[in-house]
């Protein structure tokens, strides 16, 4: 079955630095998603991505989807303590039936 | 987006018991989603709750372990089953509403 691999498992970095998660599917995928997860929360909706090459952005967070739909990566600049927690892709058929990453948690020290 | 009640928010139960899980949901959607999340882990798909029609589950997930119901299109609820200390976990319905997956708050399950 499909496989949505991502990595790195863990990052920590120091407030005001870059981070980047990177996601990869094992088949090509119809449309992939981003979620962020705060610890002792549930999984938040961040953003779909579905053309291939497609490029989104959100404040400081940028969203890529690879050129061949089986990969995509997530950046944020000049991180803040408040962007702690779990990412998590998901790729599938459509949003709710979906297959999820094992998640990158991000944490920030001020 | 859908607004998804979840309750209980969690609960200590007992080996060999069972525990009902619903998800209310704001507005009408054709499919609900029931997820589970092992400590630490990420996020593994049960069952799609079909309206007028049993669930199909995913591959390792069983009727009869974790039996759903879905009477109408703003509701579900999912039963654990005979529950052992391996079904501690978070439980989490969801909706796919215009591509976005909306979770409820979840069901933090510890079976002792």
């Amino acid at each position: 079955g499909q496989q949505v691999m991502q990595i790195p498992q863990y990052q920590h970095v120091q407030e005001g630095e870059d981070f980047t998660t990177y996601c990869n599917s094992s088949t090509t995928l119809s449309n992939i998603q981003w979620y962020k997860q705060r610890p002792g929360g549930h999984p938040v909706f961040l953003i779909q991505l579905v053309k291939s090459g497609e490029v989104k952005k959100q404040k400081r967070l940028t969203f890529q989807f690879g050129e061949a739909k089986k990969n995509s990566s997530l950046h944020i600049t000049a991180t803040q303590t408040t962007d702690v927690g779990t990412y998590f892709c998901a790729g599938g058929p459509n949003a709710g039936k979906s297959t999820f990453g094992d998640g990158t948690t991000l944490t920030v020290k001020p | 987006s859908a607004v998804i009640s979840q309750k209980p928010s969690r609960d200590i139960c007992q080996r060999g018991t069972s525990l009902t899980i619903q998800c209310q949901v704001d507005s009408q959607v054709t499919m609900m989603f029931w997820y589970r999340q092992q400590p630490g882990q990420s996020l593994t798909l049960i069952a799609t709750a079909n309206q007028g029609s049993e669930a199909t589950y995913e591959s390792g997930f069983v009727i009869d372990k974790f039996p759903i119901s879905r009477p109408n299109l703003t509701f579900s609820t999912l039963t654990v089953s005979n529950m052992s200390p391996e079904d501690s976990s978070i439980y989490l319905c969801s909706v796919d509403t215009t591509g976005a997956n909306t979770f409820g708050s979840g069901t933090r399950l510890t079976v002792v």
